[in-house]
């Protein structure tokens, strides 16, 4: 398996402009997980799904984020509109079932929101 | 929620020595905690994990505690190399996993 890919490695964006983030999780693990790592805030969960349901989204900071997992091999996480806080990298993660087991990440989008 | 607090921020230790990286949670519900380890540059990486129904777990130079009483779990890296220069995250979860904000080891020559 390729692992966990994620798309594209890096964007920038101005701000205003809608950004998606793409993931393709390993087949066969049941569990998505989005995640945020800046300096000052390290990793921050997003939102989860459990067989392609959102199970947590309380970590999503405001509305202009929003998240979907349409189908198992496929999620999408979309910021509209972007602002230049919402530089990072966005790492998507996936696991066998929930988030008792090992996490396998993606290689991460780096955004750079100008 | 669950909330993890990781002591210290910035740590550096002569190579050879050994590194101990605390950590504490707040939701007694937590029974899985695992620890990371990240590169510059790279994605994090699961070195050793602990379940709430073990007290200690060692693979070669790495160890784990975990005290469920007081809410604390600790690494230990024995015999530091160059190679263990990183940014280490533990984590706590009960269904999903939250993270605390790092520990970065230097190992000096």
């Amino acid at each position: 398996d390729a692992g966990v890919i994620q798309s594209p490695r890096h964007e920038v964006t101005e701000m205003g402009q809608e950004v998606t983030l793409r993931c393709k999780p390993i087949s066969g693990h049941n569990s998505l997980f989005w995640y945020r790592q800046t300096m000052m805030r390290g990793l921050e969960l997003l939102i989860y799904f459990n067989n392609n349901v959102p199970i947590d989204d309380s970590g999503m900071p405001e509305d202009r984020f929003s998240a979907k997992m349409p189908n198992a091999s496929f999620s999408t996480l979309k910021i509209q509109p972007s602002e230049p806080r919402d530089s990072a990298v966005y790492f998507c993660a996936s696991a066998l079932d929930r988030g008792n087991e090992k996490l396998f990440f993606g290689s991460g989008t780096q955004l750079s929101v100008l | 929620g669950e909330n993890v607090e990781q002591h210290p921020s910035t740590l550096s230790v002569q190579e050879g020595d050994s590194a101990v990286i605390k950590c504490t949670y707040s939701d007694s519900a937590s029974n899985y905690f695992p620890w990371y380890k990240q590169e510059l540059g790279k994605r994090p990486q699961l070195i050793i994990d602990i379940r709430s129904n073990v007290g200690e777990k060692k693979d070669q130079r790495i160890a784990v505690t975990l005290n469920k009483t007081a809410k604390h779990f600790s690494l230990h890296i024995t015999e530091t190399q160059p190679e263990d220069s990183a940014v280490y995250f533990c984590a706590a979860s009960d269904d999903k996993i939250i993270f605390g904000k790092g520990t970065r080891l230097h190992i000096l020559p």
